[in-house]
């Protein structure tokens, strides 16, 4: 079974720029997140879709990032305009229905470097 | 609010010794407990949960965990550590009454051949 996938990998931008990442959650899996870790610390979630619709967007910084998951497959979120304090891992996971007890599987993530 | 502490930022062993990271836990409702390792550049790698039933759960790689609801603890143990069990350990917890899932800042394990 193939697992969650992620790109790129890793990315470096400037500050004021934009930038996306792209996640195709394991096939099947109908709950989608959206992490973001800071080195040193653990993985807080910013969003999490159910199908295509939003679940929980309460950690987003909304005035910048966004995320969408049209098709209820992959998803996408943006960064527009990019801070510093945006340097982080972006991992994405999904889970087969959302339920609490649901296992959620990560992908490999993508490791911003704001400059 | 539900909250997870790891008390310890670094556990070291010797191969072939106990390894146990500590993990402790605050949550309305009954918890559900899981345990990730993260290896350098890698996503975190599902070990085990605690959703009900009996207090030991055992996952991968040998690992196992204790839930002990009246210290409100969930520590991870494996009875003979490998070198390759050298990685980054989070602990998470999620309540009957939230679909957040909340991660502890993480754990690292060092075995020293």
């Amino acid at each position: 079974e193939a697992g969650v996938a992620q790109s790129p990998r890793y990315k470096i931008i400037e500050k004021r720029q934009s930038v996306a990442f792209w996640c195709n959650p394991i096939s099947g899996h109908a709950t989608l997140y959206w992490y973001q870790q800071i080195l040193g610390q653990g993985p807080k979630l910013l969003i999490q879709f159910q199908n295509n619709g939003v679940v929980d967007d309460s950690q987003l910084p909304k005035d910048r990032f966004s995320a969408e998951r049209l098709k209820g497959v992959d998803s996408t979120l943006k960064i527009q305009p990019a801070k510093l304090e945006d340097s982080a891992v972006y991992l994405c996971a999904s889970s087969l229905a959302g339920g609490r007890p649901d296992t959620q599987y990560f992908g490999p993530g993508t490791r911003l470097t704001v400059l | 609010a539900q909250s997870v502490a790891q008390p310890e930022d670094q556990v070291n062993v010797a191969e072939g010794n106990p390894l146990t990271v500590k993990c402790t836990y605050s949550v309305s409702g009954n918890p559900y407990l899981f345990w990730y390792v993260q290896y350098p550049n890698r996503g975190l790698q599902f070990l085990l949960k605690y959703i009900t039933g009996d207090n030991l759960v055992k996952g991968s790689y040998g690992f196992e965990a204790e839930f002990n609801k009246s210290q409100t603890s969930f520590h991870l143990k494996k009875p003979s550590a490998l070198v390759s069990d050298s990685a980054l350990y989070f602990c998470a917890v999620r309540g009957s009454n939230d679909y957040k899932l909340s991660f502890g800042a993480g754990t690292t394990v060092t075995v020293r051949a």
